[in-house]
């Protein structure tokens, strides 16, 4: 069966320093992986995801993710973390068919301080 | 931006009780998939609808139990609640790429 691992639970950097949220999956097949975000109280929001091509992949307010099949990751990046990414991060996997849910890890909270 | 939109935002219910949650989308998806977010955790798989027809469903009792309508807009209703119930619940539409509405928050007393 699938699973995602996101091994830190809390994170705290301050303002400016780069980040790396680490994800470890375990999928049988080729996977589909999805980083989300989620404020508190919120839905999540779709920062980037992988299906194929280029390893490296961009998304929305500068994050980056590379996807490693050797290692089974897809660690989520950015170079200078702003006060206002302080939020709970979701790594998801899911499938090319549609039919596989998506099979979320428990999340990573990221505080920012000054 | 995801244009899901779900109903109610909050409410609160007894134990025994019925709750139904909605959920629609300006995308017109005909995928939508529901998930349970206990606090703390991630988003749990409860069922998808394809079409009208459920199309999957993960590890929930029956008493979870959903709807699909023409215009791809879907209700999840829960039967005799529970305590542990109390969650946020999720909905998303797409079917490789999965967005998602802000969340209805139920609290069972």
């Amino acid at each position: 069966a699938q699973s995602v691992t996101q091994p830190d639970i809390h994170i705290t950097v301050s303002e400016g320093a780069s980040l790396e949220l680490r994800c470890n999956y375990s999928y049988g097949a080729t996977p589909y992986l999805f980083w989300y975000v989620q404020s508190p109280g919120q839905g999540l929001q779709l920062l980037l995801k992988y299906f194929s091509g280029d390893t490296l992949v961009q998304g929305i307010k500068g994050f980056e993710a590379e996807f490693k099949r050797s290692q089974s990751s897809f660690n989520l990046r950015k170079p200078s973390v702003h006060w206002s990414d302080a939020a709970e991060y979701f790594c998801a996997v899911g499938s090319y068919s549609g039919n596989t849910p998506l099979v979320f890890g428990k999340g990573t909270r990221l505080s920012v301080i000054a | 931006e995801t244009g899901v939109t779900q109903s109610p935002t909050h409410l609160i219910k007894t134990r025994g009780q019925q709750v139904t949650l909605r959920c629609s989308s300006q995308s017109g998806h005909n995928t939508v998939s529901w998930y349970q977010q206990a606090l703390g955790q991630g988003p749990q798989f409860i069922f998808q609808y394809y079409r009208e027809e459920e199309n999957g469903r993960g590890n929930f009792p029956p008493r979870f139990s959903g709807l699909q309508f023409p215009n791809y807009s879907s209700e999840l209703n829960v039967n005799a609640l529970e305590l542990d119930d109390s969650a946020l619940y999720l909905c998303a539409t797409g079917r490789d790429t999965q967005y998602f509405g802000p969340g209805t928050r139920l609290t069972v007393l």
